[in-house]
């Protein structure tokens, strides 16, 4: 499969743990963005890398959350001291290198709960 | 700032019926628009986008959406619904810049009902 791939695709986790999430974006795309859904809602932007340099980070990414691509290729995201606020679809998606916008690839998500 | 504004939580259509769902937007620069298709427990898959090309777009699973700049409206339709169809619909805005951060409407759950 040469989609986008995300793993796990389920954690249940205790407050108070950390969790890290492991997103494997489209061969030789070179952008790649998390978003955050929760039940009954459209996902929001959290942040966006282009390569291994994250250029954009939304104000719904606390101090908790922090999101890493250190090689350009694969990108993880990790919350510490989880909340049960913070159960939520966790999505990544990448698009190719091109100045047109074109759409986003999006895998099939981690949903976080949080008990 | 955009803005992304998807009118109805719920829409319910008998199969065979039209399907229509409404989006409309609001964006300070010229727009490129998307419908994604969300399904129980998966990720979004893109329906169709309107990338300042050809107002009438069309896309997969014979969706195919008006891009109304006077209306500032993208809706979605379908002349046949099939049971296959039943989903969250997701309308969304992407932002100008070069890369493609998208604002996204809170989404339209779709029943089709014999």
């Amino acid at each position: 499969d040469t989609g986008v791939s995300q793993n796990p695709r389920h954690k249940i986790t205790k407050r108070g743990q950390n969790v890290t999430f492991r997103c494997d974006p489209i061969s030789e795309h070179n952008r790649l963005y998390w978003y955050r859904q929760t039940l009954g809602q459209g996902p929001e932007f959290l942040t966006y890398f282009q390569n291994e340099a994250q250029l954009e980070k939304s104000r719904l990414l606390s101090d908790r959350f922090s999101a890493e691509r250190p090689k350009g290729s694969f990108s993880t995201l990790e919350i510490q001291r989880t909340e049960q606020g913070d159960s939520a679809m966790y999505l990544c998606a990448s698009s190719p290198p091109t100045e047109k916008n074109t759409e986003a690839f999006f895998g099939q998500g981690t949903r976080l709960t949080v008990v | 700032a955009q803005s992304v504004t998807q009118l109805g939580s719920h829409v319910s259509v008998s199969e065979g019926a039209l399907v229509l769902l409404r989006c409309n937007y609001s964006s300070s620069v010229p727009p490129y628009l998307f419908w994604y298709v969300q399904y129980p427990n998966q990720g979004l898959q893109l329906l169709l986008k309107y990338t300042s090309a050809a107002t009438l777009v069309k896309g997969i699973n014979g969706f195919e959406a008006e891009f109304k700049k006077s209306e500032t409206s993208f809706h979605l339709t379908k002349p046949s619904a099939h049971m296959s169809d039943a989903a969250e619909y997701f309308c969304a805005v992407s932002t100008s810049g070069g890369y493609n951060k998208l604002i996204f409407g809170a989404g339209t759950r779709l029943a089709v009902h014999p």
